[in-house]
């Protein structure tokens, strides 16, 4: 059984800090995905990560992929109030004609203002 | 833009009653997914469809059955619900090619007691 294993799970700071989420497994993905998850909503996908090594930005989040594509860390620079939610990450595998998504069980991040 | 359509969005059931989640996409992909969300645990995957016509398990099928209606309906029914039962349910919609986004629906809150 293929595990994803997110920390922290709960994270809360203050507005403009830096923070690191990690995700980690014993097995490999042909890709991994983050996603961010609203109250009373489902994931929405932030990126897609398929190369190891590979490093994606997007405004001030920051998402690397590890070299044996085992593992992957969100970095979110000068936090805002407008980033709490949960980020979940999910290894991208293989099912019969459809896509197999493993999910972390999430960390669940509050910005305090 | 509709995308992925769940409804109900909330359901209180007694043990043993049975209901069913219905879910429609209107993006016209050929894979459907159905999750549940508890805490901790991120989503796993109950049921998927990766195409009108084929149904097969995920990771926890036991107490579920689906049917996918045609390319833009999935369904999934809980026979005589269970107070385990009592979770998150989301549905999911993806073109077939890995990696790709799979785009969530927004929830469906379910209580057995």
């Amino acid at each position: 059984t293929q595990l994803l294993e997110q920390s922290p799970q709960f994270l809360s700071i203050q507005e403009g800090e830096n923070l690191t989420v990690y995700c980690n497994s014993s097995s490999v993905f042909s890709s991994l995905q983050w996603y961010r998850q609203e109250p009373g909503e489902g994931p929405v996908l932030l990126v897609t990560v398929v190369t190891g090594g590979e490093v994606k930005k997007l405004k001030r989040l920051t998402f690397q992929f590890g070299d044996a594509r085992k593992d992957s860390s969100l970095h979110i620079t000068a936090a805002q109030p407008g980033d709490t939610g949960l980020y979940l990450c999910a290894g991208v595998g293989h099912l019969r004609g459809a896509q197999k998504l493993v999910f972390g069980q999430g960390t669940r991040l509050t910005i305090n203002p | 833009n509709a995308g992925v359509t769940q409804t109900p969005k909330f359901q209180v059931l007694k043990t043993g009653q049975s209901m069913t989640l219905q879910c429609a996409q209107d993006m016209n992909h050929n894979s459907m997914y159905w999750y549940r969300q508890d805490p901790g645990m991120g989503l796993r995957l109950i049921y998927y469809s990766a195409s009108e016509g084929t149904t097969d398990k995920g990771e926890v099928p036991n107490g579920y059955n689906v049917s996918r209606l045609n390319k833009r309906e999935f369904s999934l029914r809980l026979e005589s619900a269970a107070p385990s039962q009592t979770s998150v349910y989301f549905c999911a919609s993806s073109v077939i090619r890995a990696g790709n986004t799979i785009y969530f629906g927004e929830g469906s809150w379910l209580t057995v007691v």
